[in-house]
C-alpha cells in the first residue's frame, strides 16, 4: 500500500484558510487519495477524495499534483470546530484504508 | 448520506467475559466492513476486513480467535472480544464500504476491569 507523510501538527487562525499537505510518492495509478478527520473520541469523518483531478465539496478542496505524488487539503475558512486530527490516506489493495499518524490541526481564535 | 450505526458507544466489562459490538449500515448495503482499534494518542489500526457471508481476513498480529467477526448480512457486522483482559481496553471503530466510499461508525469505548 502507498504510504503517506503528513506534518505532525499545524496551527491555523480562525477564519483563515488551512492548507494541509500530504506526500504520497509511491501512489500507483489506480489508487485514490482520501481525507478524513477525527475529532476526539469520535469516528473518522469523511472530507473528500480524488484520483487525479482537483475536487471541491462543501467542506474542502483537494488539490492533487500532476504527478500525483502529493496533495493538499484546503479548508477555506477554518472555524474552531475544525480542530481535529486530519488523515490523508491512499486506498490500498483490497480497498483497505490504512491510517497513518495524521496532522493535528488546532484552530485558534 | 451514508450512515453507520455502532453500538454500544461505551461498555465496561469484567476481565474474562466477552463483549459484542454491532456495526450497522443504516441506509446502504455494505459490500465490505472493516474493524479498527485505536489506543490513546495513537492512530487507527486496521484489525480485520469482512465481506458478507465469508470469513473475515485479519491483519498480521490480530488474533482471530480472540476477536470474532461475524458478517451475517450486507448491513450488519459484529465484533466479539472474547475473554477480554485489561489490555483489550481500547476504542473500537467499524467502517462500512460501498463503491469506493467508506463510512465510519462513532466508535465503542471498551474498558475491561
Amino acid at each position: 500500500d502507498a504510504k503517506t507523510t503528513q506534518p505532525p501538527s499545524m496551527d491555523c487562525a480562525e477564519g483563515r484558510a488551512a492548507n494541509l499537505p500530504c506526500n504520497h510518492s509511491t501512489i500507483s495509478g489506480n489508487e485514490y487519495v482520501y481525507w478524513y478527520r477525527q475529532i476526539h473520541s469520535q469516528g473518522p469523518q469523511y472530507i473528500i477524495h480524488g484520483l487525479k483531478n482537483n475536487e471541491t465539496n462543501e467542506m474542502a478542496s483537494l488539490i492533487i499534483t500532476e504527478d500525483r505524488k502529493s496533495s493538499t487539503l484546503i479548508l477555506p475558512h477554518a472555524t474552531l470546530r475544525d480542530t481535529a486530527v486530519y488523515y490523508c490516506i491512499v486506498s490500498g489493495v483490497d480497498y483497505k484504508l490504512s491510517f497513518g499518524a495524521g496532522t493535528t490541526v488546532t484552530v485558534r481564535a | 448520506g451514508a450512515v453507520v450505526s455502532q453500538h454500544p458507544s461505551r461498555v465496561i466489562c469484567k476481565s474474562g467475559t466477552s463483549v459484542k459490538i454491532e456495526c450497522r449500515s443504516l441506509d446502504f448495503q455494505a459490500t465490505t466492513m472493516f474493524w479498527y482499534r485505536q489506543f490513546p494518542k495513537q492512530s487507527l489500526m486496521l484489525m480485520a476486513t469482512s465481506n458478507e457471508g465469508s470469513k473475515a481476513t485479519y491483519e498480521q498480529g490480530v488474533e482471530k480467535d480472540k476477536f470474532l467477526i461475524n458478517h451475517a448480512s450486507l448491513t450488519l457486522s459484529t465484533l466479539t472480544v472474547t475473554s477480554a483482559h485489561p489490555e483489550d481496553s481500547s476504542f473500537y471503530i467499524c467502517s462500512a464500504s460501498k463503491g469506493g466510499g467508506y463510512t465510519f461508525g462513532s466508535g465503542t469505548r471498551l474498558t475491561v476491569v
